[in-house]
């Protein structure tokens, strides 16, 4: 256990719809980072917050949107959604903003649009 | 900008053999180097970085990796393959100062 939260585990909705992710980082960890995993595209980086700032942007299309709260937690909106936004969202923690630390992922959010 | 080829999409290895997965970098400057696994219905776990030092660095469930600076690589090493090593495998690569940059990833398949 990664000590990494996401909610919900699955998610089933339709085209056009809105969601929203949920992430909570590890005790003590500043920095978040949303990713999203699909077949055809591996592994991409969508936007990194740290300390309730956003710190990187990723290939986040103008549909998505994040935040980081006071608390820590990461949001992760997506909107007016399409087919191929199915896919596995990850969300992960690090200590500080450092690039050099490792890491800490949670199990994953699978969408899928219908 | 960085980016990382895992050249190999499948490794079939026998169990208690050695496995090597391969991986090779591009970036400006000195790189941080990472290798995670994903194991099925799973989040990546954190196995190993070299960041400077020793070019042999040690991880997590026997894995190793050798840091080559000549040759961009970065080469995930295990001298004898369990079953449950099978997993997907990725490397990932950041200069220090942007988000990490991940491979395709390498399924690993250890044959009892």
């Amino acid at each position: 256990d990664s000590g990494v939260t996401q909610t919900p585990k699955h998610l089933i909705t339709a085209t056009g719809q809105r969601v929203t992710l949920r992430c909570s980082p590890r005790s003590g960890d500043l920095s978040v980072y949303w990713y999203q995993q699909s077949l055809d595209q591996g592994l991409q980086f969508l936007i990194q917050y740290y300390n309730g700032e956003e710190r990187a942007k990723g290939n986040i299309l103008e549909r998505f949107s994040a935040q980081q709260f006071p608390d820590l937690h990461s949001e992760l909106n997506l909107s007016s959604l399409e087919l191929g936004d199915s896919a596995l969202y990850f969300c992960a923690s690090s200590a500080l903003g450092l690039e050099g630390y490792e890491q800490y992922f949670g199990p994953g959010t699978r969408l899928t649009v219908t | 900008a960085q980016s990382v080829a895992q050249p190999e999409d499948q490794v079939n290895v026998a169990e208690g053999n050695p496995l090597t997965v391969k991986c090779t970098y591009s970036v400006s400057g000195n790189p941080y180097l990472f290798w995670y696994v994903q194991y099925p219905n799973r989040g990546l776990q954190f196995l190993l970085k070299y960041i400077t030092g020793d070019n042999l660095v040690k991880g997590s469930y026997g894995f190793e990796a050798e840091f080559n600076k000549s040759q961009t690589s970065f080469h995930l090493k295990k001298p004898s393959a369990l079953v449950s090593d099978s997993a997907l495998y990725f490397c990932a690569v950041t200069p220090g100062n942007t988000p990490l940059v991940f491979g395709k990833g390498t399924r690993l398949s250890v044959i009892a």
